[in-house]
């Protein structure tokens, strides 16, 4: 069964504004990670925030994590048109070596 | 560096045939798992292996099945299939010294179960 749940299902942004989605998930967690997966393609590895950290940056990408509201998000600034995706958050938690993925987040960005 | 590759790309099979999905790891990895995507849905974990043995695996059934080869590698099989069986199978190899579990993704066999 998927852990998390992404929100909102799709976004639709024009090159240049800012796009925030939002993973919540049920269970307590190890590490936190999203992903960016292109056109039904493999999954490539954005940005792992740790259960005890509460907000992560790399490059245009902004990561929070509210471990009491169960919650993240992930903020990707100036957007490109390149950045037109599907992007997932994924759990692991402690002794558990699986990970679970939410739905994704469709985001579009228009030129 | 090779990053991880999948083998084939695509593929097509009819009802109540096998199929096996091959998976080279990322160089230096000793871990790989697999993944089940739908359509319009996010990755589900099929299972895990680690020193040639499923170490873990998700809700499943029997009909999926798995190696681990001393190089690492890993193959995926799947008996008797269904038409449901039809997805992108994505392999993803890790290696989780110093408790940082990243996984890299190959770019996935798409299966179609005809």
């Amino acid at each position: 069964s998927q852990q998390g749940e992404e929100d909102p299902q799709a976004l639709s942004i024009q090159e240049g504004e800012n796009a925030t989605m939002n993973c919540s998930y049920k269970t307590s967690i190890n590490n936190l990670q999203w992903y960016r997966q292109n056109s039904g393609r493999g999954l490539v590895h954005l940005i792992l925030i740790r259960s005890n950290e509460r907000e992560k940056h790399s490059g245009r990408l902004r990561v929070t994590l509210d471990t009491s509201k169960k919650s993240s998000s992930l903020l990707i600034t100036a957007s490109r048109a390149a950045d037109t995706a599907s992007y997932f958050c994924a759990t692991d938690a402690f002794y558990n070596n699986d990970m679970r993925f939410g739905a994704g987040t469709r985001l579009t960005v228009k030129p | 560096d090779a990053g991880v590759t999948q083998s084939p790309t695509h593929l097509i099979k009819t009802r109540g045939q096998q199929v096996t999905l091959r998976c080279s790891p990322k160089s230096g990895h000793d871990t790989v798992s697999w993944y089940q995507q739908a359509l319009g849905q996010g990755p589900q974990f099929i299972f895990q292996y680690y020193e040639e043995e499923e170490r873990q695996r998700g809700n499943f059934p029997d009909r999926f099945s798995g190696h681990q080869f001393p190089n690492y590698s890993s193959e995926l099989n799947v008996n008797a299939l269904l038409l449901g069986d039809s997805a992108l199978y994505l392999c993803a190899s890790s290696s989780p010294a110093g408790g940082i579990y990243t996984q890299y993704f190959g770019p996935g066999t798409r299966l179609t179960v005809l």
